[in-house]
C-alpha cells in the first residue's frame, strides 16, 4: 500500500520555464511534507518542507504548495535551469501527531530534466 | 567536513554470503537510518535508530541486522546475502526532517 504517491516518473520542461511536480498522500495522518532532490550517485539532500498548518512554503525559485482537503502537494520550480536535472523525491510524516521519530515515508520519485 | 561516509561504495556478494555495511556521521546526530533505494520503489526504510544503543524496524527490515554501539556508527548486516537484497542502500542522519544522506552503496547479490 503506496502512502505517498508520485505518479510521474519523468518530467521534462524547457530552461526558463516553470517546473510543477506533483505528489499525493493517502495517510490522513501525515502533517509534515518534505522534498528531496536526488543527482546520480549521490544521496539525496532536502531542499524545502512544508507543515500541514499552511498552504504555501517559498525558498527562492523553489514552492510547495499543500492541498489538505485534496491530499496533493505539488512542487513548483521557476525558473527552471539545466542544474535542477534531477529526480525529486516527495517525503511524509507525522510531525504533530506525535512517535514519528522523525521517520519519512518517501515517493517514488520523479526524474526531472530541464533542456537548455 | 565528511557528513555522512557509508562503507563500501560497490559490493558484490554471492548468494548465502554475509557483509556489514557501514555508515558514519560526524555531526553528532542522534537519529539515524538505513534506507534502501530499488528501481520503480523509491526509497524504503529497514531500520532506524533514535539514539545509541537503540534501534527499530522501519518498513521492510526482513533479512536486516543492525546495530549502533557508538552514536556517531550505523552498521547493517546482511547474515545470509539473497538476490532480492541487490539494491543501492543509503544511510541518513538527522536531528529532525532535514536528513543528511551517505553517497550510497551499491550492492550486488548473485
Amino acid at each position: 500500500d503506496q502512502q505517498v504517491k508520485q505518479n510521474s516518473p519523468s518530467l521534462s520542461v524547457q530552461e526558463g520555464r516553470i517546473s510543477i511536480l506533483n505528489c499525493d498522500y493517502t495517510n490522513s495522518m501525515f502533517d509534515y511534507f518534505l522534498w528531496y532532490k536526488k543527482y546520480p550517485a549521490e544521496g539525496p539532500t532536502f531542499l524545502i518542507s512544508i507543515s500541514s498548518i499552511k498552504d504555501k512554503n517559498e525558498d527562492g525559485r523553489f514552492t510547495v504548495f499543500l492541498n489538505k482537503s485534496a491530499k496533493h502537494l505539488s512542487l513548483h520550480i521557476v525558473p527552471s535551469q539545466p542544474g535542477d536535472s534531477a529526480v525529486y523525491f516527495c517525503a511524509a510524516s507525522r510531525l504533530y501527531s506525535g512517535g514519528s521519530n522523525y521517520k519519512l515515508t518517501f515517493g517514488k520519485g520523479t526524474l526531472l530534466t530541464v533542456n537548455p | 567536513n565528511a557528513g555522512v561516509t557509508q562503507t563500501p561504495k560497490f559490493r558484490v556478494l554471492k548468494t548465502g554470503q554475509s557483509m556489514t555495511l557501514l555508515c558514519a556521521q560526524d555531526m553528532n546526530h542522534e537519529y539515524m537510518y538505513w534506507y534502501r533505494q530499488d528501481p520503480g520503489m523509491g526509497l524504503r526504510l529497514i531500520h532506524y535508530s533514535v539514539g545509541e544503543g537503540t534501534t527499530a524496524k522501519g518498513e521492510v527490515p526482513d533479512g536486516y541486522n543492525v546495530s549502533r554501539l557508538k552514536k556517531q556508527n550505523f552498521l547493517l548486516g546482511l547474515e545470509s546475502a539473497a538476490p532480492s537484497q541487490t539494491s543501492v542502500y543509503f544511510c541518513a542522519s538527522s536531528v529532525a526532517y532535514g536528513y543528511t544522506f551517505g553517497s550510497g552503496t551499491r550492492l550486488t547479490v548473485v
